[in-house]
């Protein structure tokens, strides 16, 4: 399995912040990740898939690959408290080894 | 779409008793379902990768014998908790895949409580 580690967090924000969220990984073949989302007491939800280097937008979310220096990030704008959650970092594989993640927590 | 459900979301059982939890894709075929255990402020641990008709492959630690999984369809499968003891505790979650990438939908998950 790859891994990938997360390295920010726990993370509080204030409300209508912007929220980052970031992961290194060591594979250099690595070529896309996922980002997942769990509430607490609850299974992890798919919020977003990067395929290709650069920037992908969906809505208030956007998530980052730089391959050449193997990061990963997730930027939540706008952060509402409905968003305080752990957001974990995946590399997208046949299986899917999932770490601590990083707890977020948006104050209102 | 890529909606996976999950039966019972809670059952409480004593010592020694199986406990069956189905997990079902419900607007896709799922080739591949995997099974996932949580225990509080833990990471989700796989347990065990379900392939269509044939037998599981568990991740090294976890008893087949005890923690049984039948994948009869390309819609269904079953995990069978055997002799549960409260060690077993936890919340167990599956997840299976659309085929169309290794991305993972996961069920709304099952809390056990072995008493």
């Amino acid at each position: 399995q790859k891994e990938v580690e997360q390295n920010s967090g726990p993370l509080s924000v204030p409300e209508g912040a912007i929220a980052s969220l970031n992961c290194t990984y060591s594979d250099r073949g690595s070529q896309s990740f996922f980002w997942y989302r769990q509430y607490s007491g609850k299974s992890p939800e798919l919020i977003m898939s990067i395929y290709s280097n650069g920037d992908k937008e969906d809505g208030r979310f956007t998530a980052q690959l730089n391959k050449a220096s193997q990061y990963v990030s997730l930027l939540i704008r706008d952060s509402q408290p409905s968003d305080s959650a752990t957001y974990l970092c995946v590399n997208n594989d046949y299986k899917l080894s999932f770490g601590a993640g990083t707890t977020v927590t948006v104050r209102a | 779409g890529a909606v996976v459900s999950q039966h019972p979301s809670r059952v409480i059982c004593k010592s020694g008793t199986s406990v069956k939890i189905e997990c079902r894709s419900l607007d896709f075929q799922a080739t591949t379902m995997f099974w996932y255990r949580q225990f509080p402020k833990k990471s989700l641990m796989l347990m065990a990768t379900s392939n269509e008709g044939s037998k599981a492959t568990y991740e090294q630690g976890v008893e087949k014998d005890k923690f049984l999984i039948n994948h009869a369809s390309l819609t269904l499968s079953t995990l069978t908790v055997t002799s549960a003891h409260p060690e077993d505790s936890s919340f167990y979650i599956c997840s299976a895949g659309t085929g169309g990438g290794y991305e993972q939908y996961f069920g709304p998950g099952t809390r056990l409580t072995v008493t």
